[in-house]
């Protein structure tokens, strides 16, 4: 079955500290991960994209791929209570054409002043 | 850029009537967009995938006569939900990807809070 794994957490930091996110994915075969923020009540919101593996940095983010080992990550450096919610991992398994996303169940993190 | 509008935020009906919400893509043009269901404390689940001009792919287990999805323009996608029932009281999000963009980006609508009583 394809699959979607994210630590399920919750997950709590303190302010100015680095969150580290994890997910692993079934499929070998997938080309595009992407990591969302979700606020309560509210949709998803696109933080970044990663494609190839290695290291993809975006100010405080940085989302890492190996895709010898199925698995992306996302550190959110110094930390802010503003970046407590929840983090879904999405993979687009098996990089079909058809650009459907499967995602995780979400990491909630809270980050505490 | 990348905005995508959904109406309405939040609907509340009665059992057995029928509800209609509406998925735009403001600044962009989208021949896919997606339909997903989120229940309290629970991830996304993709019901259906919405391509325009063509019927929709609908997900394992989703009753695409319960859930009609139109798709007429590159901007507009449409979910009905006929027949509501509590047990279809949900958050129902879409996603349109960019026509244009060379990634499999999608983003996200803001969501309708659908309660039906």
């Amino acid at each position: 079955q394809k699959e979607v794994e994210q630590n399920s957490g919750p997950l709590s930091v303190p302010e100015g500290a680095i969150a580290s996110l994890n997910c692993t994915y079934s499929d070998r075969g997938s080309q595009s991960f992407f990591w969302y923020r979700q606020y309560s009540g509210k949709s998803p919101e696109l933080i970044m994209f990663i494609y190839s593996n290695g290291d993809k940095e975006d100010g405080r983010f940085t989302a890492q791929l190996n895709k010898a080992s199925q698995y992306v990550s996302l550190l959110i450096r110094d930390s802010q209570p503003s970046d407590s919610a929840t983090y879904l991992c999405a993979v687009n398994l098996g990089g079909g054409s058809n650009y459907k996303l499967t995602f995780g169940k979400g990491t909630l993190l809270t980050v505490n002043p | 850029g990348a905005v995508v509008s959904q109406h309405p935020s939040w609907v509340i009906c009665k059992s057995g009537t029928s509800v209609k919400i509406e998925c735009r893509s403001l600044d962009f043009q989208a021949t896919t967009m997606f339909w997903y269901r989120q229940f309290p404390k629970q991830s996304l689940m993709l019901m259906a995938t919405s391509n325009e001009g063509s019927k929709a792919t609908y997900e394992q287990g989703v009753e695409k006569d319960k859930f009609l999805i139109n798709h007429a323009s590159l901007t507009l996608s449409t979910l009905t939900v006929t027949s509501a029932h509590p047990e279809d009281s949900s958050f129902y999000i879409c996603s349109a990807r960019d026509l244009l963009a060379s990634t499999d980006t999608q983003y996200f609508g803001p969501g309708t809070r659908l309660t039906v009583l």
